[in-house]
C-alpha cells in the first residue's frame, strides 16, 4: 500500500528552538493534515491542507503542501515544553486496505526546559 | 461533547483469554476505525467501517473481529489475546470523505501477559 516517509524520526531540542519536520511520498494527495498526540492520549488534529502551494499557520505552528502534492512540512516555532509529542502527517487516499487517512510513522519531540 | 469515547482505559489480559473494546461517537460521523500502536510503528488500521452495516479490513487484522452495532458504536473484538497484541489501541471516526481528518478517541492501553 501507499506509504508516507516522516523525518526525522526523532527530535531533541532546547526550549526556545525552531522546530521543522517532513513527510514524503511517492503518491500525490490533495489533503496533507498534521496531528499531535500528548503522551498518553490520542491523536488531534493540528493543521489541514487543501491546495498545492498552500501556507496555512496556527499560532506558532505553519504547514505546507508542497508544490509537487508529494510532500508536506510543520514548523514549530520558539518551542516551548508542551510542544512535547509526536507528530503524525496523514494524506487523504480514498478506499484501500488503509481506509481514508494514510498516516506517517511519526516525529517523536523532545523539549528540554 | 465527548467525541470518541473508548471503554476500558487499561486492560490486562492472560494469554488466550477474550475481550471486547468498545468505542462510541457522537459526532454523527460514517466513518469508524480501529488503529493499534507500538513504538516505532506508527499508526496501523486493524479494521474500518465506513458506512453502518458495514467492515472492512485493514493492514493488520489477524486475530481481531469487529462490529459495527450501530451508526454510534463499532466495537474490536479479541477472541484470544496473544502477547503480540500487548499495544495502544485507538479508536477514530471520521464524516463521509474525511476531508476534515478523523477524531480519536483517547486509547485503550492493553497488555497480554
Amino acid at each position: 500500500g501507499q506509504q508516507l516517509n516522516q523525518s526525522p524520526q526523532s527530535m531533541f531540542i532546547q526550549e526556545g528552538e525552531d522546530v521543522s519536520m517532513n513527510c514524503t511520498s511517492s503518491s500525490i494527495f490533495n489533503t496533507w493534515l498534521w496531528y499531535k498526540q500528548d503522551p498518553g492520549e490520542g491523536p488531534v488534529l493540528l493543521i489541514a491542507l487543501y491546495k498545492a502551494g498552500e501556507l496555512t499557520s496556527n499560532g506558532r505552528l505553519t504547514a505546507q503542501f508542497g508544490i509537487t502534492r508529494k510532500d508536506s512540512f510543520l514548523n514549530i516555532s520558539a518551542s516551548i515544553p508542551s510542544d512535547v509529542g509526536i507528530y503524525f502527517c496523514a494524506g487523504l487516499n480514498y478506499g484501500g486496505s488503509q481506509g481514508n487517512l494514510i498516516f506517517g510513522k511519526g516525529t517523536k519531540l523532545s523539549v528540554k526546559p | 461533547n465527548a467525541g470518541v469515547t473508548q471503554t476500558p482505559k487499561f486492560q490486562v489480559l492472560k494469554t488466550g483469554q477474550s475481550m471486547t473494546l468498545q468505542c462510541a461517537q457522537d459526532m454523527n460521523h460514517n466513518s469508524m476505525y480501529w488503529y493499534r500502536q507500538d513504538p516505532g510503528m506508527g499508526l496501523r488500521l486493524i479494521y474500518y467501517s465506513a458506512s453502518e452495516g458495514t467492515t472492512d479490513k485493514g493492514e493488520v487484522p489477524n486475530g481481531y473481529n469487529v462490529s459495527r452495532l450501530n451508526k454510534r458504536e463499532f466495537s474490536l473484538r479479541l477472541e484470544s489475546a496473544a502477547p503480540s497484541q500487548t499495544s495502544v489501541y485507538f479508536c477514530a471516526s471520521g464524516p463521509k470523505g474525511a476531508l476534515e481528518g478523523y477524531t480519536f478517541g483517547s486509547g485503550t492501553r492493553l497488555t497480554v501477559v
